[in-house]
């Protein structure tokens, strides 16, 4: 059973870079699109960006100029770095794995809440 | 950009009722990439169907899903308990993915 783990500081200072590093258990990162969903307190759904296992990246537009996304195969793991960020970026920020032939989200880490204050 | 809306935003049934649930397009969605998720207080969102119409492994047969163009529903046969929770459509265009801001299914 595939399963997935986000870590990394809960608490981010405006200004300064989050980053997440997702761990994949179970199975193997490659072969599969890999993604970052967060979920703004009380709200719905926002995809951030997905890479596949070999590096080929795509961003949301209204958060490209900040994000980079990378992956480590030797580790099995995927990371996400988002700078300068602001109160409006506090969220739970989910890692899912994009399903094998879709385009939809068939595995998922429990998500971290990840707190962007001073 | 494709948006999605669904509704109602949140509707009051109880277990053994019938729960649909809809999502329109802003425009037509002409690739059937058009999925629904569940998602519990505290947890993850769960991938329900896919497809349109396709059951993720393990879900029950009481969920199904149907539609087209720009008009998609999410029917669940007969609520159990553990069926309360928020439901959301997702899309993939044009290197986007898009979720709709989601249908609560509460308690009458």
């Amino acid at each position: 059973q595939v399963q997935l783990q986000e870590s990394g500081p809960g608490l981010v200072k405006p200004s300064e870079t989050l980053s997440l590093t997702c761990t994949v258990s179970g199975g193997s990162i490659s072969g599969y699109y890999w993604s970052w969903i967060r979920q703004l307190p009380g709200k719905g759904l926002e995809w951030i960006g997905y890479i596949y296992y070999s590096g080929s990246i795509k961003y949301n537009p209204s958060l490209k100029s900040r994000l980079t996304i990378s992956v480590d195969t030797s580790k099995n793991q995927f990371s996400l770095k988002l700078s300068s960020v602001t109160a409006a970026d506090t969220a739970v920020y989910y890692c899912a794995r994009i399903r094998l032939g879709g385009l939809d989200f068939d595995y998922w880490g429990q998500g971290t809440l990840v707190t962007v204050s001073s | 950009e494709i948006v999605l809306t669904q509704s109602p935003g949140t509707v009051s049934l109880s277990p053994g009722e019938r729960a649909t649930l809809s999502c329109r397009a802003s425009q037509s969605i002409s690739n059937s990439y058009l999925a629904w998720y569940q998602q519990k207080p505290g947890q993850a969102p769960r991938l329900l169907i896919y497809g349109v119409s396709s059951r993720a492994t393990g879900i029950p047969d009481r969920f199904s899903g149907s539609g087209s163009g720009t008009d998609f529903t999410l029917t669940i046969s007969r609520l159990e308990p553990e069926d309360f929770a928020v439901y959301y459509c997702q899309h993939y265009d044009s290197s986007l993915f898009t979720f709709g801001p989601g249908t609560k299914v509460d308690v009458k």
